[in-house]
C-alpha cells in the first residue's frame, strides 16, 4: 500500500526565513504528487502539483517543490516565508491505483507558524 | 463560479440520531470523494464515486453510507451517530471535466465538523 511521510509535524520560523518541508512516499510506479495548504478557518487548497516533465514545479505564492524520483521525495520550498504563510501543509500522492477511484493518499501534515 | 459546497459546517448531535452531511459541486466532475480527518492526522478515504449510481467504500472502514443520484450531489449519511463518529468530514471532487484529459487533481469543500455527544 502507498504511504506518505512528512518529516516535520510542527515548524516555527521567523518572517523572511527559508522553508523546506520534507515529503517521502512509498510507491514504485508512476505517481502524481501534490502539496495542499489549509489556512486557518479555510478549506484545503492546491498549492502545486507534479504530473510529469520538469521535476521542479512552481506553485502559487512563491512556493516550489522538487520531485526526486530516486529518493521518492517531493519536498516543498519557499525562499522567504511571510506571516501569511502560517497554515497546515499536506503532501499527497496518487498512483494508478484503480481500487479507490484515484483518491489521494495524504501525509499527516505539517503545521507551520511564521512569527513576525 | 465553479465550486464545491458542504453543509452544515458544524454539527453537534446526540447519540443515536440519523444525520446527513451534504456535498455539492458545480465543477462538472465525475469523481467525488469523502475523507475523514482527525486533528494532527492524515486524511483517510471513506467513500468514493466514479459517477452517477457508482459508490464504493474507501480504505478506512466507516459505518456511513453514501449515494450518487445526481452528478453534482454526493451526500453522506450516518443512520445512528455515535461519539466515535466525531471527526471532520471533507468532501472532494476530481478528475477531468467532461471531454478533457485525465488528471487527478482534487478540489475540496470547506468540511463539516461533526461532534456526537
Amino acid at each position: 500500500a502507498q504511504s506518505v511521510s512528512q518529516h516535520n509535524h510542527h515548524v516555527i520560523l521567523s518572517e523572511a526565513a527559508s522553508l523546506e518541508l520534507g515529503c517521502n512516499y512509498s510507491y514504485g510506479g508512476t505517481v502524481n504528487l501534490f502539496w495542499y495548504v489549509q489556512y486557518p478557518g479555510q478549506h484545503l487548497q492546491l498549492l502545486l502539483k507534479y504530473f510529469s516533465g520538469d521535476p521542479l514545479v512552481k506553485g502559487i505564492k512563491g512556493f516550489e517543490a522538487e520531485f526526486i524520483k530516486s529518493k521518492f521525495s517531493f519536498n516543498l520550498r519557499k525562499p522567504s516565508v511571510q506571516w501569511s504563510d502560517t497554515a497546515e501543509y499536506f503532501c499527497a500522492v496518487n498512483g494508478p491505483k484503480t481500487n479507490s477511484g484515484y483518491a489521494l493518499n495524504f501525509g499527516k501534515g505539517t503545521s507551520l507558524l511564521v512569527t513576525p | 463560479e465553479a465550486d464545491i459546497y458542504q453543509t452544515p459546517r458544524y454539527l453537534v448531535i446526540g447519540t443515536g440520531k440519523k444525520i446527513t452531511l451534504e456535498c455539492s459541486q458545480t465543477m462538472g466532475h465525475d469523481k467525488m470523494y469523502w475523507y475523514q480527518q482527525d486533528p494532527g492526522m492524515e486524511l483517510h478515504l471513506i467513500h468514493y464515486s466514479y459517477g452517477v449510481n457508482s459508490t464504493e467504500k474507501g480504505d478506512l472502514s466507516s459505518e456511513s453510507t453514501v449515494s450518487r443520484i445526481r452528478t453534482e450531489h454526493f451526500p453522506l449519511t450516518l443512520e445512528s451517530a455515535r461519539p466515535s463518529h466525531t471527526s471532520q468530514y471533507l468532501c472532494a471532487s476530481g478528475g477531468p471535466p467532461r471531454g478533457d484529459l485525465s488528471y487527478n487533481e482534487q478540489f475540496f469543500g470547506p468540511g463539516t465538523r461533526l461532534t456526537v455527544l
